[in-house]
């Protein structure tokens, strides 16, 4: 198993610019989520999914769609690009779609600098 | 809202010591707490999960408490090694809620 994959690992782009951050799970995990890391701040969720199809708002949603087609891909997508949005993005994901005592997955991580 | 605070923020011990991370978070109602290990430019990985009926886990040198009442959970690390130095984050998951609310995390330093 891969686990939690993520790409691209770095990324810089302009403001007003959009992209795809994506990621995959080969575990067939229901739930999957994106988070966002800030320096002092912790890591905040940006969005979750409980299954194919399904998806939610997270902490701050602002200025992030997604969607779940499959059960495998998660992709994250960067509507319009702020420099706010410069910040470490991290999926995750568990077996399961309900609250539970499942540990959580994390991907390694995409790196993006908006300038 | 819940709030989940570490302390200390960065701990610098030689290699061989015994340390304990603290974690404390304002809202008692949880379903679980997580401890995650955090290498620079790498993602969390997950150390010892605490259901919120259970006092605590081991997982070989780690090992996790859970005080629900008090809001409190600390993770002791027995005979630290260079290969610990990290950043060491605790998550809690609330009730009514899919998301783990994480603290700014404590950075480890073992020494040689």
């Amino acid at each position: 198993n891969a686990g939690v994959t993520q790409t691209p690992k770095f990324q810089v782009l302009k403001t007003g610019q959009s992209m795809t951050l994506q990621c995959a799970q080969d575990m067939n995990h229901e739930y999957m989520s994106w988070y966002r890391q800030d320096p002092g701040m912790g890591l905040r969720l940006i969005h979750y999914s409980v299954g194919a199809g399904i998806t939610d708002q997270g902490e701050v949603p602002n200025g992030y769609n997604v969607s779940r087609s499959t059960t495998e891909d998660f992709p994250l997508r960067l509507l319009s690009a702020a420099p706010s949005q410069t910040s470490v993005y991290f999926c995750a994901s568990r077996p399961t779609g309900l609250i539970s005592t499942d540990t959580q997955y994390f991907g390694p991580g995409t790196r993006l600098t908006v300038l | 809202k819940q709030e989940v605070t570490q302390i200390p923020a960065a701990l610098s011990v030689p290699e061989g010591e015994n340390l304990v991370l603290n974690c404390s978070f304002t809202d008692s109602a949880i379903y679980n707490l997580q401890w995650f290990r955090q290498d620079p430019g790498k993602g969390l990985t997950s150390l010892l999960l605490i259901q919120s009926s259970q006092r605590e886990q081991t997982s070989g040198r780690l090992n996790a408490s859970l005080d629900k009442s008090s809001g409190r959970s600390t993770l002791y690390i027995a005979a630290s090694q260079p290969g610990d130095s990290a950043t060491y984050l605790c998550a809690v998951v609330g009730t009514g809620f899919q998301k783990l609310v994480f603290g700014t995390g404590t950075r480890l330093l073992v020494s040689p």
